[in-house]
């Protein structure tokens, strides 16, 4: 199996323009999530989506973040216009939900690494 | 806001010891915990997951899981220094995780 497939692995771009990230769950999974990792604040749930709808978007930082996942098996993570504060590493991750009480594993990508100069 | 909190160490053992890792959680309500481990600048991969309250061994590695007490926990044996990475607990929230902030570990020779 291939895994949470993410891209690009690392992206450096300028304040003010558009950075789009890209994953691939894996085949199966019908559960997505994207999350932000920064020295300071950890691992932070930015949004997730349970069947391709987006559930809870709580964590998204501002209306310059935006997420989408047209199909099972692609979503983006949209950040325009982006700032230097948006510098992290940015996962995406996947699981099998089961209905039941407990939460399956997630599973995660190896990540983008975004630099906003 | 629900809460996961994790020393953040460093927790500094010896080849050869038991290295003990623990967590705390707020929502008493939780019903799923998670350890994953992230070596500097790699994704998180996970170890072991509890459901049940009580111990769960795998290999060098056994998950403790308290509901009364609110805490779980994950003991290494023979620690190696391999092992040397940030250790991150994560509870279940509905159909999300949330994630401690980590406690670093070092195995030295």
């Amino acid at each position: 199996d291939a895994g949470v497939i993410q891209s690009p692995r690392h992206e450096v771009t300028e304040m003010g323009q558009e950075v789009t990230l890209r994953c691939k769950p894996i085949s199966g999974h019908n559960s997505l999530f994207w999350y932000r990792q920064t020295m300071m604040r950890g691992l932070e749930l930015l949004i997730y989506f349970n069947n391709n709808v987006p559930i809870d978007d709580s964590g998204m930082p501002e209306d310059r973040f935006s997420a989408k996942m047209p199909n099972a098996s692609f979503s983006t993570l949209k950040i325009q216009p982006s700032e230097p504060r948006d510098s992290a590493v940015y996962f995406c991750a996947s699981s099998l939900i089961g209905g039941g009480r407990n939460n399956s594993p997630l599973h995660f990508g190896n990540g983008t690494r975004l630099t906003v100069t | 806001q629900k809460e996961v909190e994790q020393n953040s160490g460093p927790l500094s053992v010896p080849e050869g010891a038991i290295a003990s890792l623990n967590c705390t959680y707020s929502d008493r309500g939780s019903q799923s915990f998670f350890w994953y481990r992230q070596y500097s600048g790699k994704s998180p991969e996970l170890i072991m997951f509890i459901y049940s309250n009580g111990d769960k061994e795998d290999g060098r590695f056994t998950a403790q899981l308290n509901k009364a007490s609110q805490y779980v926990s994950l003991l290494i044996r023979d620690s190696q220094p391999s092992d040397s990475a940030t250790y991150l607990c994560a509870v279940g929230d509905a159909d999300k995780l949330i994630f401690g902030t980590g406690t670093r570990l070092q195995v030295f020779p």
